[in-house]
């Protein structure tokens, strides 16, 4: 079974401060995801990286997945109250299915 | 166009009763996956169904079934709960692969077994 760790699993910050999360593993992954999940809603999907030492941007959003392909981060540049929730991190368990890591839960208070 | 539906969103049940939770993949998504999530546990996976046929199950116990009706809509149903069945449960849906198209999730049916 491949396990994706997370952490921290939980960030409480002030408004304006940066932050990144992380999510490792020992395996390696074809893919990476990440999803936010807001209190009472599903996640919602923000990114997919596939290339070893990719990065992607997403507004103030900024994933990066290792070059050896078993870690990822999240890095968010000045953090809004908007940017809080459940933030997981999910890898392939097979063609059709993934796994995910149990999150990093961050709190951006005003 | 219209997200993935779940119904109920919220269920109480007691103990040795069994409940059937309801979800409606995006129009044209053929595979739809159920999730387990429970804030010691996270997202744990239960089972995929891809045009009618279960193509991947989780390690959940026989209790958790499902299905998938011609139309994409999907069922899954708890037989005997137990408390600890007590979880928000998350269906997804995806054009054909997780792995290759992302999931959309539904916003989750919240089971409350007493």
């Amino acid at each position: 079974t491949q396990l994706l760790e997370q952490s921290p699993q939980f960030l409480s910050i002030q408004e304006g401060e940066n932050l990144t999360v992380y999510c490792n593993s020992s395996s390696v992954f074809s893919s990476l995801q990440w999803y936010r999940q807001e209190p009472g809603e599903g996640p919602v999907l923000l990114v997919t990286v596939v290339t070893g030492g990719e990065v992607k941007k997403l507004k103030r959003l900024t994933f990066q997945f290792g070059d050896a392909r078993k870690d990822s981060s999240l890095h968010i540049t000045a953090a809004q109250p908007g940017d809080t929730g459940l933030y997981l991190c999910a890898g392939e368990a097979g063609y059709s299915t993934l796994t995910f890591g149990k999150g990093t839960m961050l709190l951006v208070s005003p | 166009k219209a997200g993935v539906t779940q119904t109920p969103r919220y269920l109480i049940k007691t103990r040795g009763q069994q409940v059937t939770l309801s979800c409606s993949p995006i129009s044209g998504h053929r595979s739809v996956s159920w999730y387990q999530q429970t804030p010691g546990q996270g997202l744990q996976f239960l089972f995929e169904y891809f045009s009618e046929t279960q193509r991947n199950k989780g390690n959940f116990p026989g209790r958790f079934s499902g299905r998938q009706f011609s139309n994409s809509r999907s069922e899954m149903n708890v037989s005997t709960l137990e408390l600890g069945d007590s979880a928000l449960y998350l269906c997804a849906s995806s054009l054909e692969s997780a792995f290759r198209h992302g999931y959309t999730f539904g916003s989750g049916t919240r089971l409350t077994v007493v």
